[in-house]
């Protein structure tokens, strides 16, 4: 039962557009959303979050959109940076049940 | 603070070999999770500990296994190597919704 799901495995964007990464769950009583980014040979290192009361929260490049009634959220790049192709995870905590679950993951590549 | 520390960063075993990967969390930190990746796969979550109690189990076999100590530095257990343990094995430690990850061990089975 994928709770967390991002359905898109690979996107692929010119340098300067924009990158829209895209997550959907099924569990609405989800506390938070979090994104992470993932180099590599690497552990993930978290970029942004929100909380489930918010609809949007925005730090520099990246913004996170929250859709409760579609149970859909979105992560925005503007610009995209080639620095930015990674693979990107979606994850989800619920407080009751003190637990991130995550989506698996989808791979940006940001072409110069 | 310091980050989360993993030990070692590569490790080549062969089959049938046992392997202890260590984890130190975040001071303060009192939960550590341990993550696998495989090649072109996600994140699938193993166990998590919290106050050297095991909390949440992941669906892998026996053979993998944890344990947390009293400093909350955890250590993960694989014996009888297949070749298809080879991964990325991550910890993370937690507070409250937000993971901080370590920069993993490499683990190849050979």
């Amino acid at each position: 039962d994928q709770q967390v799901k991002q359905n898109s495995p690979s996107l692929s964007v010119q340098e300067g557009r924009i990158s829209i990464l895209n997550c959907d769950y099924t569990n609405s009583m989800f506390d938070y959303f979090l994104w992470y980014k993932k180099y590599p040979a690497e552990g993930p290192t978290f970029l942004i979050s929100i909380s489930s009361i918010k609809d949007k929260n925005e730090d520099g490049r990246f913004t996170v959109f929250l859709n409760k009634s579609a149970k859909h959220l979105s992560l925005h790049i503007v610009p995209s940076q080639p620095g930015d192709s990674a693979v990107y995870f979606c994850a989800a905590f619920q407080f009751s049940y003190d637990k991130v679950i995550f989506g698996p993951g989808t791979s940006l590549s940001v072409i110069p | 603070k310091a980050g989360v520390t993993q030990t070692p960063r590569y490790l080549i075993k062969t089959r049938g070999q046992q392997v202890t990967l260590s984890c130190s969390p975040i001071s303060g930190h009192r939960s550590v999770s341990w993550y696998q990746q495989t090649p072109g796969q996600g994140l699938q979550f193993l166990f998590e500990y919290f106050s050297e109690t095991q909390r949440n189990k992941g669906n892998f076999p026996g053979r993998f296994s944890g344990r947390q100590f009293s400093n909350s530095r955890s250590e993960m257990n694989v014996s009888t190597l297949e070749l298809g343990d080879s991964a990325l094995y991550l910890c993370a430690s937690r507070e409250n919704e937000k993971l901080f990850f370590g920069s993993g061990t490499q683990l190849s089975v050979l």
